[in-house]
């Protein structure tokens, strides 16, 4: 089946880093995503990563994918107090990346 | 380049009533999805439609949800007689059509429903 899970609730210091991380269950994922959802707003597309790859980097933010235990993680380095939001693990799991499944989210909150 | 609109930002209707949310795609894009965010959990994906064409509608409820994308115009999500169940936030996503693959969704700001 189709399932997303990641914990409900991070909480770090600013300055340190993050690291959110999500399993999956379907083998079939062609491509796995970071979003990002601030309080009232829409998702933003923070990176994405294909599925035959293990690491993608992208400024403050890497993403490590295990794809035998079907694990996936955003680390985020030197977090800063804008970094507070939700963040949704997703899985495309058709070839053309037309669904996507998320996960419930991660609330990332940022202490002083 | 404006990306993905939606309207009404909020909307509020009583049991019993219609509701209409719009979306309107980033331009250059012929793809779009809605979701559905009940509170505190993650999107649900409800449709995906091309230009006059539904192709996957596998997670709209069968019965009072309906949705269209005309050939010109914004796309639609009609819910019929909404009930107290269907307050949630409702987003629509659209992507390019590049070689087939429309593995990036961008996202609107999302429509908020409240069926008081």
């Amino acid at each position: 089946g189709e399932d997303v899970e990641q914990s409900l609730f991070l909480s770090v210091r600013e300055g340190d880093s993050s690291v959110i991380n999500c399993t999956y269950t379907d083998s079939s994922s062609t491509y796995l995503y970071w979003y990002k959802q601030e309080p009232g707003a829409g998702l933003q597309l923070l990176t994405y990563i294909f599925s035959n790859m293990d690491m993608k980097q992208d400024q403050r933010l890497t993403v490590l994918l295990n794809k035998k235990d079907k694990h996936l993680s955003l680390r985020i380095a030197d977090t800063q107090t804008g970094d507070s939001a939700i963040y949704f693990c997703a899985e495309s799991i058709d070839s053309s990346a037309s669904k996507i499944i998320f996960g419930s989210g991660t609330r990332l909150s940022i202490r002083p | 380049n404006a990306g993905v609109m939606q309207n009404p930002r909020h909307l509020v209707r009583r049991r019993g009533q219609e509701a209409r949310l719009r979306c309107s795609p980033m331009k250059g894009h012929s793809h779009v999805y809605w979701y559905r965010q009940l509170p505190e959990e993650g999107l649900k994906f409800m449709v995906y439609l091309q230009k006059e064409n539904i192709i996957d509608e596998s997670g709209m409820p069968k019965e009072r949800f309906s949705a269209e994308f005309p050939k010109e115009g914004p796309s639609i999500l009609r819910i019929q007689q909404v009930v107290r169940g269907d307050s949630a936030a409702y987003f629509c996503a659209s992507s390019p059509q590049t070689s087939g693959t429309s593995y990036e969704q961008y996202f609107g700001p999302g429509t908020r429903l409240t069926v008081t």
